[in-house]
């Protein structure tokens, strides 16, 4: 009940398109739900985040929709550009993030000319 | 922008051995974290840390591990007898009450 399911496991988007990364889970305490932006050698590095209580959140090019009644939530990387290739995690946690995460399987992104 | 700093970057040890894995966390955060990755693998939770004492820790966190903080700035991870499955990156990480993870850059370790 405390996983976090995420896909596709890879993907391959051509500069300008979108993409979008799925998650869903089951743990309905969950009430925080953070991206992470992972390059090589690094820590994951917090995208944006967001919580149950709205349905969409964004902050640029990056786009969290959020449905709760299907447990499911999903980043969407608008006008991708090379540099956006990385790993993207999906991740949860109770008490509004002050838990510990439950981080999904992971997502490599290659942007293609 | 305030850091989280691991060190080393990497760490080969032999199986068997002691390891220590170090990190100094942002400076007014309370809340401190140890996290893995296995090659390839998702993110794992290893233990939560909060004044002074472990506050919450996984199955993987077992007898051979530990974690401390010495002198109120290193908080450091030590496995006791390192096996060739701990081989992973090792992530720490710290927060303050309100605010979302920030983590360090990783320490690699090889058990050979």
């Amino acid at each position: 009940q405390q996983q976090v399911k995420q896909s596709p496991q890879s993907l391959i988007v051509q500069k300008g398109g979108i993409s979008i990364i799925n998650c869903a889970y089951e743990n309905t305490a969950f009430d925080y739900f953070p991206w992470y932006q992972q390059f090589p050698g690094k820590g994951p590095a917090l995208l944006i985040a967001i919580r149950p209580d709205v349905s969409e959140k964004k902050e640029g090019r990056f786009t969290i929709s959020f449905n709760k009644s299907a447990k499911q939530f999903s980043l969407h990387i608008m006008d991708s550009q090379p540099g956006d290739s990385a790993t993207y995690f999906c991740a949860a946690s109770t008490n509004f993030g002050n838990e510990k995460l439950t981080f999904g399987t992971g997502t490599r992104l290659t942007i293609i000319p | 922008e305030p850091e989280v700093t691991q060190t080393p970057s990497h760490q080969v040890t032999q199986m068997g051995q002691e390891v220590i894995l170090r990190c100094v966390p942002i400076s007014n955060h309370l809340y401190f974290y140890w996290y893995r990755q296995i090659l390839g693998q998702k993110v794992e939770f290893l233990v939560s840390f909060y004044n002074n004492e472990i506050s919450e820790k996984s199955e993987i966190f077992d007898d051979q591990f530990s974690v401390e903080r010495p002198d109120g700035s290193n908080f450091t991870l030590k496995i006791r007898s390192t096996k060739l499955e701990d081989s992973a990156m090792y992530f720490c990480a710290s927060r303050t009450p309100a605010g979302g993870y920030t983590f360090g850059s990783g320490t690699r370790l090889t058990v050979v």
